[in-house]
């Protein structure tokens, strides 16, 4: 099982530049979200969605957008890349608000110069 | 606001030890509380949860210790080994979402 996959897993940018970073997962969930790790930071909440068409803002939304067009891929914008946003970002899915296990994807580490 | 305030930021701990990380939450609307283990380079992993219901969670050398009434609760590691070296974050979930605490990186010496 797949379960969570996140692409790419490493890129570096520029400042200014802007990319999108791609989350599948194959478990059918209904909740997907974008987290960032930061030393000493912990991991952030950045946008979520709770079903196909959805999104939310989480607690550091700034400089982020977000889409959620398919069930099962939950996209993470960055129109013009900051070196703030410097960061290893985390995408997880969860059936509903009741399970209890979140899923984690295993990072992309981005690098803003 | 940071709302779940994990200590210590860094633990090490000697093998066969106990090792303790401690959280703290504000928001008494929080319903779950869970912890993760992460190895470096990998996403977090759930490890055990507990219900505000309950005061005690135990799995295998893993306990919860949740404590109410002071709105905390602690994840003990009972006869630590190496492989059990991770960074570990405590969670308190609200509705939909999850909030963290900063993490603990915990490493086991022989």
């Amino acid at each position: 099982n797949a379960g969570v996959t996140q692409t790419p897993k490493f890129r570096v940018l520029k400042t200014g530049q802007s990319m999108t970073l791609l989350c599948a997962q194959d478990m059918n969930h209904e909740y997907m979200y974008w987290y960032r790790q930061d030393p000493g930071m912990g991991l952030r909440l950045i946008h979520y969605s709770v079903g196909e068409g959805t999104t939310a803002k989480g607690e550091v939304p700034d400089g982020y957008n977000v889409s959620r067009l398919k069930k099962q891929n939950f996209l993470l914008g960055l129109e013009s890349a900051a070196p703030s946003q410097t960061s290893v970002y985390f995408c997880a899915s969860i059936q509903d608000s009741a399970s209890g296990e979140l899923f984690f994807g295993e990072g992309s580490r981005l690098t803003v110069l | 606001q940071q709302q779940v305030k994990q200590s210590p930021q860094s633990l090490i701990v000697q093998k066969g030890g106990i090792s303790i990380i401690n959280c703290a939450y504000e928001n008494t609307a929080f319903d779950y509380f869970p912890w993760y283990q992460q190895f470096p380079g990998k996403g977090p992993a759930l490890l055990i949860a507990i219900r505000p219901d309950v005061s005690e969670k135990k799995e295998g050398r893993f306990t919860i210790s949740f404590n109410k009434s002071a709105k905390q609760f602690s994840l003990h590691i009972m006869d630590s080994q190496p492989g059990d070296s991770a960074t570990y974050f405590c969670a308190a979930r609200l509705n939909e979402k999850l909030t963290f605490g900063t993490g603990t990186r915990l490493t086991i010496i022989p």
